[in-house]
């Protein structure tokens, strides 16, 4: 069956490192999408993809870094800049046709301490 | 920016009672979608409307485009324990604009007392 797959699922990392979150698809979707989630804050984009080589910065990027070398993946770097990065991360994907809704992965929650 | 203004934000309800939540922005959306977010997982699509006044049930849901396209509602019927969690609706202006994103309002967390 085809979905979306975030690695792992839990994450624990001193403060000051660097981590980077995984997700890939295997439903051909042409974009995919990274969210940060804190409670009460509903889901907030961080960047996303529309096209392998091409992303483009969300509402909350900075503190962040992607890539996107293959259809397939669109892993998320939260680099030591980010000053909150303890939070829930999802991963989404699109056909492009966004009237379809996006696909989430079951998201990895990150905690630094 | 578009902004989807989603309320109740917390919901508390006795097992057995029937739920309403609502979306609406200063917008116009041509799609509106509802998902739900089980504790710990990601959201799942469960309702999409397309047209203006259109009124889909899946099972116990039903949800609404309002004729206004500036609003939607989700009611869930006879609620049950696997209902709690985070509701979210979610519009989008224009399918076939690839820069174009989906806006998902803040939630309707639902709590179901025993």
């Amino acid at each position: 069956d085809g979905g979306i797959t975030q690695s792992p699922k839990y994450l624990f990392r001193k403060e000051g490192q660097n981590v980077t979150l995984s997700c890939e698809q295997n439903l051909n979707h042409d974009a995919m999408y990274w969210y940060r989630q804190d409670p009460g804050q509903g889901l907030r984009l961080i960047y996303y993809s529309q096209i392998v080589n091409d992303f483009q910065k969300g509402d909350i990027a900075e503190g962040y870094s992607v890539s996107r070398e293959k259809k397939e993946s669109f892993p998320l770097t939260v680099t030591s800049a980010q000053k909150n990065p303890t939070a829930f991360y999802l991963c989404a994907s699109s056909t492009g046709i966004l009237n379809y809704g996006y696909t989430f992965g079951s998201g990895t929650r990150l905690t630094v301490v | 920016g578009q902004q989807l203004n989603q309320s109740p934000q917390s919901m508390f309800i006795q097992e057995g009672e029937d739920v309403s939540m609502n979306c609406t922005s200063s917008s116009i959306f041509n799609t509106w979608l509802w998902y739900k977010q089980d504790p710990g997982e990601g959201p799942v699509l469960l309702i999409a409307l397309y047209k203006a006044g259109e009124l889909t049930s899946n099972g116990r849901l039903t949800a609404q485009f309002g004729i206004t396209r500036k609003d939607s509602f989700l009611n869930i019927s006879a609620s049950i324990p696997s209902d709690v969690g985070i509701y979210f609706c979610a519009g989008q202006t224009n399918a076939l604009n690839r820069d174009d994103k989906i806006i998902f309002g803040k939630g309707t967390r639902l709590h179901i007392l025993p």
